[in-house]
Order: structure tokens, then C-alpha cells, then sequence
């Protein structure tokens, strides 16, 4: 069974940088294929996929937060870090981490099951 | 990016009567190598994380009940519930990944019992 948890600080001050830590179970991330995303939901609103790392190390970025992000993987801990910098109140979300579908695997595309519980980040002063 | 347009924004169906939530997408996601769709949907309850519930635009997801289909091609899609359960009631999404950068969501669809 697949199971993944997001963790990290819930609140968050304007400019600073925030890290999340997602840990998962029944699947390894130095399997051909295998990956691991960060999507996020503003309260009330649509989801926003942010970052995706592969078993390769090969990662990919939303062109409009690439600036600020940086995902990383620990293959010995069984988890993944998405740090976004310059946070602001508009970054106030449900930041989940999800697994790359099987099917995906040889296609090049993603799409993702299951998703953690996410963890609710909000940006105040 | 691939803008993905979800209609109506909300819904709200008679227990056991069909539900229709309709997906348009900016450019066509249907890849001519293999003639498949790159669609997803999801179905995300109250507190609850998004659950995975088609992709390749019609294909069912592992223990999703057959009352769920989807269909459609090129930029539009639509999901259907045959005959709608109280367990339903949630929000839809629809995901394109014929572009990995950025993978793109629909603004989402609340379905609601009348």
C-alpha cells in the first residue's frame, strides 16, 4: 500500500522560505520511473501542480514558480523536499505531495495516485 | 500553458439521476502517436485529498465503480455518473498532461444532491 505524508512548519512570515518534507511508504524512489509531485490548493480554489522529481533525479518546475522552487529527493529516508522561497500570503495553501501513477511510466507524462493528506501552509505576518 | 475550462461550476443532480460535468481544453491533448487522450479526472470530497478516478480521458481507475465513465476527445471531455450516490457529492476535477510543464487543472466542478 502507498502512502504519502506532508510535513512542515503551518504558519509562515512574509519573505521567508519554507520547506516541506513529504514521506512516503510502499514504493521507492530509486525504481525505473517511479516520481513524486507537489500540488497545491488555495483555500476554496482550484489546484496548482508546482514540481515533480523522477527516480533519476530528473525534475521538472511550474514555469511560473521556477524561480522560487527546488525539489530534492532522499532515497534513503523514503522522502522528498520541495522549498519554496520568498513566500507571501498569496502562497496561503494545502500543499500536497502525490505519486506518480504507474501507467505514467514509459510515457513521459504524469498524472498522480495517491496523494498525501496535505498540510495547510499559511503566509501572515 | 494548456488551459483547461470546466463547466458548469457547480451541479446539483436528484439521487439516482445522471450527471454530466463537461471539460474544454485551450489545444487538443490528444496525441497522434498513439492516438490516446491525456486527460485525467479527479474526485476530491470535503477534507478529503484529490482521488485519481480516470485517465487516458475513459479508462477507471482500480476499485472506482463502473457508474463513473468519461468520454470525448481532442479538447472536449466529458465525466459521467450514471445514476448519482449520496458518497458523490464532491468536487471534480479534470487534469491535461499532454504538457508536463506545466501540468494544468480545471477550475473544478461541485457536485452537489438536490
Amino acid at each position: 500500500q502507498i502512502t504519502l505524508k506532508e510535513s512542515g512548519p503551518t504558519l509562515v512570515k512574509p519573505t521567508q522560505t519554507l520547506t516541506l518534507t513529504c514521506t512516503f511508504s510502499g514504493f521507492s524512489l530509486t525504481t525505473n520511473g517511479v516520481g513524486v509531485g507537489w500540488i497545491r490548493q488555495p483555500p476554496g480554489k482550484a489546484l496548482e501542480w508546482l514540481a515533480l522529481i523522477y527516480w533519476n533525479d530528473d525534475k521538472r518546475y511550474s514555469p511560473s514558480l521556477k524561480t522560487r522552487l527546488t525539489i530534492t529527493k532522499d532515497t534513503s529516508k523514503n522522502q522528498v523536499v520541495l522549498t519554496m522561497t520568498s513566500m507571501d500570503p498569496v502562497d496561503t495553501a494545502t500543499y500536497y505531495c502525490a505519486h506518480r501513477h504507474p501507467a505514467a511510466i514509459g510515457t513521459g507524462k504524469n498524472w498522480f495516485d495517491p496523494w498525501g493528506q496535505g498540510t495547510l501552509v499559511t503566509v501572515s505576518s | 500553458d494548456i488551459v483547461m475550462t470546466q463547466s458548469p461550476d457547480s451541479l446539483a443532480v436528484s439521487l439516482g439521476e445522471r450527471a454530466t460535468i463537461n471539460c474544454k481544453s485551450s489545444q487538443s491533448v490528444l496525441h497522434s502517436s498513439n492516438n490516446k487522450n491525456y486527460l485525467a479526472w479527479y474526485q476530491q470530497k470535503p477534507g478529503h485529498p484529490p482521488k485519481l478516478i480516470i485517465y487516458w480521458a475513459s479508462t477507471r481507475e482500480s476499485g472506482v465503480p463502473d457508474r463513473f465513465s468519461g468520454s470525448g476527445s481532442g479538447t472536449d471531455f466529458t465525466l459521467t455518473i450514471s445514476s448519482l450516490q449520496a458518497e458523490d457529492v464532491a468536487v471534480y476535477y479534470c487534469q491535461q498532461y499532454y504538457s508536463d510543464t506545466p501540468i494544468t487543472f480545471g477550475q473544478g466542478t461541485r457536485l452537489e444532491i438536490k
